[in-house]
């Protein structure tokens, strides 16, 4: 079974403070990574993708993938509370680059 | 430029009628795809469409669900015998290519009420 694995949270962060979403997946190849936010009531958006080990940056947010073990992250900086949202994590599926494996997302709130 | 764009925004219908969605996807988009949201719960993959090829029905829940898209345009989902069920948001995404490194791009979605 290929899974997406993410911390349902809710994650709890007081503004101006760092907020790191976790998410592991299970299938060893897969080769894609993507990062959406999700308001309430509203559908995912984009944020950031990720194909190769390493770090990426784009504006506050930074996603860090690492393929040996498995895991990728999402690291918000300077934190908003408009960036409370539920987070979810997706992983094309190894073999078939046509299918995105998506978790259940991670729920942040950023207190004032 | 355009988003994708769904219809109808919102669907309320009695059990066992049958249902229509609709999906515009963003210009120049090849691949669309339909995904199921319950409340409270994970996106779920129904069904995906590239070009011509032969869609990947692998998510469809059930002989009742059955979808359509002519060409790289517009795409109908169909649900018929609504059961209760059937409640939730059904979302629609599209992205350039079938690539793995294309991010999909979804639309406001449809959310269904089954009465």
């Amino acid at each position: 079974q290929k899974e997406v694995e993410q911390n349902s949270g809710p994650l709890s962060v007081p503004e101006g403070a760092i907020a790191s979403l976790n998410c592991t997946y299970s299938d060893r190849v897969s080769q894609s990574f993507f990062w959406y936010r999700q308001y309430s009531g509203k559908s995912p958006e984009l944020i950031m993708s990720i194909y190769s080990n390493g770090d990426k940056e784009d504006g506050r947010f930074t996603a860090q993938l690492n393929k040996a073990s498995q895991y990728v992250s999402l690291l918000i900086r300077d934190s908003q509370p408009s960036d409370s949202a539920t987070y979810l994590c997706a992983v094309t599926e190894a073999g078939n680059n046509r299918k995105l494996i998506w978790g259940l997302g991670t729920s942040l709130a950023v207190n004032p | 430029g355009a988003g994708v764009s769904q219809s109808p925004s919102n669907k309320v219908t009695e059990k066992g009628k049958d249902v229509e969605l609709r999906c515009d996807p963003i210009s120049g988009h090849t691949a669309l795809y339909w995904y199921r949201q319950r409340l409270g719960q994970g996106l779920e993959f129904l069904i995906y469409f590239q070009g011509n090829s032969a869609p990947d029905k692998s998510g469809l829940p059930s002989d009742r669900f059955s979808a359509e898209r002519t060409g790289e345009s517009v795409s109908t989902l169909t649900i018929q015998r609504t059961q209760q069920e059937d409640s939730a948001v059904y979302l629609c995404a599209s992205s350039q290519n079938l690539g793995g490194n294309q991010p999909q791009h979804f639309g406001d979605g449809t959310r269904l009420s089954i009465l």
